[in-house]
């Protein structure tokens, strides 16, 4: 248990739905985060929010659309995605103080796009 | 952020000491080793980092070459919830936001 839960685990989607996938840390951090980790690829960072406000959009297309509403809950909206979006979905927070920032990471959503 | 180079896999016996060595050649003086792993359909989890200086936790220790063109993560006594893909990363201390992840180290525990 690292403090970062991800809802649901497991989400199955045909390309024209439209879901989200929801994180939540108890750590009292200020900087989330989303990964994508595709088969047989490294991590990818996809979006970076500190102190609610977005400091980074790793080139994600506009069918990703990311909400940090509070500190301590992250959405990513989905809608009309492409099979090969079928992925890992990880989440993770950390101080955002910046130095020597260690990242907790959630235990993801298996994404499954038919 | 400097590039790591890590053997992509290992393996080694219940109770001995398990070694993963990284390459960072190009580390600069203000970077930090970081490492991390995976479990399998887990998220990373966080182990160890150091700038040079040899480091140590109950998890694992680090140890730095004095030219920091390389490191090693030793797990002491590895045990079968060892087995994972090891990740070492170099990151400059202030901007954790952008870790990098390579391939890794997958390690296999075995009895």
């Amino acid at each position: 248990e690292t403090g970062v839960t991800q809802t649901p685990r497991h989400l199955v989607m045909g390309m024209t739905n439209k879901k989200s996938l929801k994180c939540e840390q108890h750590l009292g951090h200020n900087a989330m985060y989303w990964y994508k980790q595709s088969a047989k690829k490294p991590l990818e960072l996809m979006f970076v929010y500190n102190f609610k406000e977005q400091t980074e959009n790793n080139s994600v297309p506009s069918r990703f659309s990311p909400e940090c509403p509070n500190s301590s809950h992250l959405f990513l909206h989905l809608h009309t995605l492409q099979p090969e979006d079928s992925a890992l979905y990880l989440c993770a927070s950390s101080q955002g103080n910046g130095d020597l920032d260690e990242q907790y990471f959630g235990p993801g959503t298996r994404l499954t796009v038919t | 952020d400097a590039k790591t180079t890590q053997p992509p896999s290992m393996d080694c016996a219940e109770g001995r000491a398990a070694n993963l060595p990284c390459n960072h050649s190009t580390i600069s003086g203000n970077e930090y080793v970081y490492w991390y792993r995976q479990i399998h359909s887990q998220g990373p989890q966080y182990i160890i980092h150091g700038l040079k200086n040899n480091e140590t936790n109950e998890m694992a220790s680090l140890i730095i070459t004095e030219d920091r063109k390389s490191s090693t993560l030793i797990l002491p006594h590895a045990t079968l919830r060892d087995t994972a893909v090891y990740y070492c990363i170099v990151n400059r201390g202030g901007s954790n936001y952008k870790l990098t992840f390579g391939k890794g180290t997958l390690l296999t525990v075995n009895p």
